[in-house]
């Protein structure tokens, strides 16, 4: 089963841009995640905020979590051509097993030149 | 320091034809990973290594896929027979902690397309 959802699907910018993601999860959390992955590769882990924790920064990255809302959002800022890439939230199930990650169906980012 | 290692890169095969994927994790990652990923879907977890020990297969299809880790290092994903819905991304990944609160690094995949 897939615990987050990733919204939008897709989205489509212009070079410079701010680009925002969001994750919806269902259960309880001790972190989330958010992995990056170019066409064709695999994918890279960009950034992990705790659940005690409201927003980090990570270079052009600022990553939310609002645990009340189960939810979570990544900006992108001044984005580039080579952030075109899918995007993943992943939070760990609790349920079967704090060691299994749970990734969402991703967000499909296209930044245009 | 070497990534995630995989191969092959792409694989075709004819259906009711074996197939295995090799994986050879970061050096020093205890938990390994399989995962696969349909198109336009995110990864999903068939196995969990921890050193040699498989300790999360509960999405493993047994009756085709087997997997191994010897030695606690290299693994085999192996399926067989392979039938049309196998196509997919194979992806592994390995951790240094506990997969689910920490980083995990993962190999560019094999695409594997069955005919």
């Amino acid at each position: 089963s897939q615990q987050g959802e990733e919204d939008p699907q897709a989205l489509s910018i212009q070079e410079g841009e701010n680009a925002t993601m969001n994750c919806s999860y269902k259960t309880s959390i001790n972190n989330l995640q958010w992995y990056r992955q170019n066409s064709g590769r695999g994918l890279v882990h960009l950034i992990l905020i705790r659940s005690n924790e409201r927003e980090k920064h990570s270079g052009r990255l600022r990553v939310t979590l609002d645990t009340s809302k189960k939810s979570s959002s990544l900006l992108i800022t001044a984005s580039r051509a080579a952030d075109t890439a899918s995007y993943f939230c992943a939070t760990p199930d609790l349920i079967q097993g704090a060691q299994k990650l749970v990734f969402g169906q991703g967000t499909r980012l296209t930044i245009n030149p | 320091e070497a990534g995630v290692v995989q191969s092959p890169r792409y694989k075709i095969i004819e259906k009711k034809q074996p197939v295995a994927f090799w994986c050879n994790p970061i050096s020093g990652h205890n938990t390994l990973y399989w995962y696969r990923q349909n198109l336009g879907q995110g990864p999903e977890l068939l196995i969990r290594y921890e050193n040699e020990e498989a300790v999360d297969d509960s999405q493993l299809p047994k009756d085709r896929f087997s997997a191994e880790r010897l030695k606690g290092v290299d693994s085999t994903l192996k399926i067989q027979p392979a039938e049309l819905g196998d196509s997919a991304v194979y992806l592994c990944a390995s951790s240094l902690g506990l997969g689910g609160a920490s980083e995990q690094f993962f190999g560019p995949g094999t695409r594997l397309t069955v005919l």
